[in-house]
């Protein structure tokens, strides 16, 4: 059972480049959500899904993304990465709704420089 | 004020001693709470979630009290094992924010 995986697992990538971190589940689980952890904040949520082709801003979502065009997948894309851009980015699905237990994905380390 | 606030220690206890965490919630609608564990450097996972009346998971005990906004976590007999930060996590409605997570309490436990 792989559950949800994030590839890559790190990146390093220079200002104002492109880059895409990938995330895909198993489980059929309806939701989907993006988030950053740093160091002071938290985890932050950065956009979720609650289905195929339905997705929706959280709390920081500007200068990213989303797009899910199957339910097993949900690509962030930073369109031009900013050195604020250096995160750890977790992937999470939820069977249910947004209130109910998510599952979180290993994570992808980015750095921007 | 922090919509869910946690003190983040770090708390230093020795192996089989009980510890106990809280954290306090500002929305009083809120309906649904969990505790996660989080390993250095990898992924949150899920602990337990609260149910209003209280429950237990083997030395874990999680309380959750409206009235005052504030959920807990009493870990019995701590291992080694234990250690590792613990995030306090609530939703805050209306839904479409999801969870909101706490930034975190870490326990060390020493031998």
């Amino acid at each position: 059972d792989a559950g949800i995986t994030q590839s890559p697992r790190y990146k390093i990538t220079e200002t104002g480049r492109q880059v895409t971190l990938m995330c895909h589940q198993t489980w059929s689980h309806s939701y989907m959500f993006w988030y950053r952890q740093d160091l002071g904040h938290g985890l932050r949520l950065i956009y979720y899904s609650a289905a195929a082709d339905i997705t929706d801003k959280g709390e920081v979502p500007d200068g990213y993304v989303v797009s899910r065009s199957k339910t097993e997948n949900f690509p962030l894309t930073l369109e031009s990465a900013t050195r604020s851009q250096t995160s750890v980015y977790f992937c999470a699905s939820s069977e249910l709704a947004e209130g109910y237990e998510q599952y979180f994905g290993p994570g992808t380390r980015l750095t921007v420089t | 004020r922090k919509e869910v606030e946690q003190d983040p220690g770090p708390f230093n206890v020795p192996e089989g001693a009980t510890v106990a965490f809280n954290c306090t919630y500002s929305n009083s609608a809120s309906q649904s709470f969990f505790w996660y564990r989080q390993d250095c450097r990898k992924e949150p996972k899920l602990l337990m979630s609260v149910y209003s009346s209280g429950n237990e998971d083997g030395r874990f005990t999680a309380q959750l009290n409206r009235a005052s906004q504030y959920i807990s976590l009493l870990i019995r007999d701590s291992k080694l094992s234990d250690s590792a930060t613990y995030l306090c996590v609530v939703n805050i409605p209306p839904g479409r924010r999801a969870l909101t997570f706490g930034s975190g309490t870490r326990l060390q436990v020493q031998p």
